[in-house]
């Protein structure tokens, strides 16, 4: 199993642009979790979502959108890029009998 | 919400000594405690994890104890070797009613020294 994967890898944007990031899993997991992670603040969660089709806040959630059409798809959205988004960002999947969550290799995201 | 505290921000050990992490969270109800290890560049890797009903838990060269009461956990490492070298991360969550929505401390940057 390839697990959590993340693409792109690397990202640099524009202010105002935008673009998605999109997180696969193939371990059946049913819960999936955006997190960005920047220095000194450790993983903050942006959004997630316990099962196919339904989507939740999390702690940091302006400037983002998710959906989770398929089961191991989760995809966060950036409409509109500002420079306070530049940072590196996680997804993981879990589920709920064990609470682990599991993380991709992080997408590094810089907006100018 | 919750809010987890974790300290100290840096740590530097000599190999061989221990090194010890301490976290504290707000929310009484959240019942599970990950510990994370992330290495330069890597994704955070769960290296052991305890739940509210149980006050430690050992791994080889490493544990975790929580104080439920008090509301902190720490992370114990034994016999610190070079390739521990990383940042370390709590979180807490685990709640029923919120989805397992986990919040993370800001993390412990551990220098080993050869």
């Amino acid at each position: 199993n390839a697990g959590v994967t993340q693409t792109p890898k690397f990202r640099v944007l524009k202010t105002g642009q935008s673009m998605t990031l999109l997180c696969a899993q193939d371990m059946n997991h049913e819960y999936m979790y955006w997190y960005r992670q920047d220095p000194g603040m450790g993983l903050r969660l942006i959004h997630y979502s316990v099962g196919e089709g339904t989507t939740a806040k999390g702690e940091v959630p302006d400037g983002y959108n998710v959906s989770r059409l398929k089961k191991q798809n989760f995809l966060l959205g950036l409409e509109s890029a500002a420079p306070s988004q530049t940072s590196v960002y996680f997804c993981a999947g879990g589920d709920q009998d064990t609470d682990t969550q599991y993380f991709g290799p992080g997408t590094r995201l810089t907006v100018l | 919400g919750e809010n987890v505290e974790q300290h100290p921000s840096t740590l530097s050990v000599q190999e061989g000594d221990s090194a010890v992490i301490k976290c504290t969270y707000s929310d009484s109800a959240s019942n599970y405690f990950p510990w994370y290890k992330q290495e330069l560049g890597k994704r955070p890797q769960l290296i052991i994890d305890i739940r509210s009903n149980v006050g430690e838990k050992k791994d080889q060269r490493i544990a975790v104890t929580l104080n439920k009461t008090a509301k902190h956990f720490s992370l114990h490492i034994t016999e610190t070797q070079p390739e521990d070298s990383a940042v370390y991360f709590c979180a807490a969550g685990g709640r029923e009613d919120n989805n397992n929505d986990m919040r993370f401390g800001a993390g412990t940057r551990l220098t080993v020294k050869p």
